[in-house]
């Protein structure tokens, strides 16, 4: 089976740095997204990553280590409007999409 | 343009009933999946349409089918439904059913389907 691990909820400051990991193991490797999804809309694209390193997009950055199955999405300069979920999906082998549940981050003043 | 349209965007059913929900894509889309989403479980997969034909499927009962059109309009259906299916079913679009950029979702508001 897929497994794909994320933190369930992290809190972080307004205007600090916060780091979201997602480790999985899958048939197969096609690539990773990630996803925001605010409380009662619909998940929006963030991130692609399919091969190792950095991608960086504004304020928000996603990792990958294929060797290490490891993920993580970066977030800097936090703001309020940043409280959502953050899913990370992960391409298996056969083209297939597998979501994690989803990291709950709050955004504190 | 317009995003992906899904319909009913609430419903409340009776067990051992059946629903059918509805999910128009983004225009030039082909690939519709469709996904359960429940607080505790998070996003699961139940299956993908690609040009009418299912390309993959999730580990769902077969009381959970669906289908695609011609005009990629894809609708899901749900048989003798039980308490456990109450959820958030989402549809999402896409450009192409592989992995990579064009793998990237574009999901509809979802249908919020209660069961009794």
């Amino acid at each position: 089976g897929q497994n794909i691990d994320q933190p369930t909820e992290m809190t972080a400051t307004e205007g600090a740095i916060v780091q979201i990991n997602c480790t999985y193991q899958t048939s197969g490797f096609n690539g990773l997204f990630w996803y925001q999804q605010h409380a009662g809309e619909a998940p929006t694209f963030l991130s692609y990553n399919v091969l190792d390193g950095l991608e960086e997009k504004g304020r928000f950055s996603s990792f990958l280590s294929r060797s290490k199955g490891y993920s993580y999405l970066l977030l800097k300069e936090l703001q309020m409007k940043d409280s959502a979920s953050y899913l990370c999906a992960v391409v298996t082998g056969a083209n297939n999409l597998f979501f994690g549940t989803g990291t709950r981050l709050t955004v504190i003043p | 343009k317009a995003g992906v349209t899904q319909t009913p965007r609430y419903l409340i059913k009776t067990r051992g009933q059946q629903v059918t929900l509805s999910c128009s894509p983004i225009s030039g889309h082909r690939s519709v999946s469709w996904y359960q989403q429940t607080p505790g479980q998070g996003l699961q997969f139940l299956f993908e349409y690609f040009s009418e034909t299912q390309r993959n499927k999730g580990n769902f009962p077969g009381r959970f089918s669906g289908r695609q059109f011609s005009n990629s309009r894809s609708e899901m259906n749900v048989s003798t439904l039980e308490l456990g299916d109450s959820a958030l079913y989402l549809c999402a679009s896409s450009r192409s059913s592989s992995g990579g950029p064009d793998g990237e979702l574009f999901f509809g508001e979802g249908s919020r389907l209660t069961v009794l």
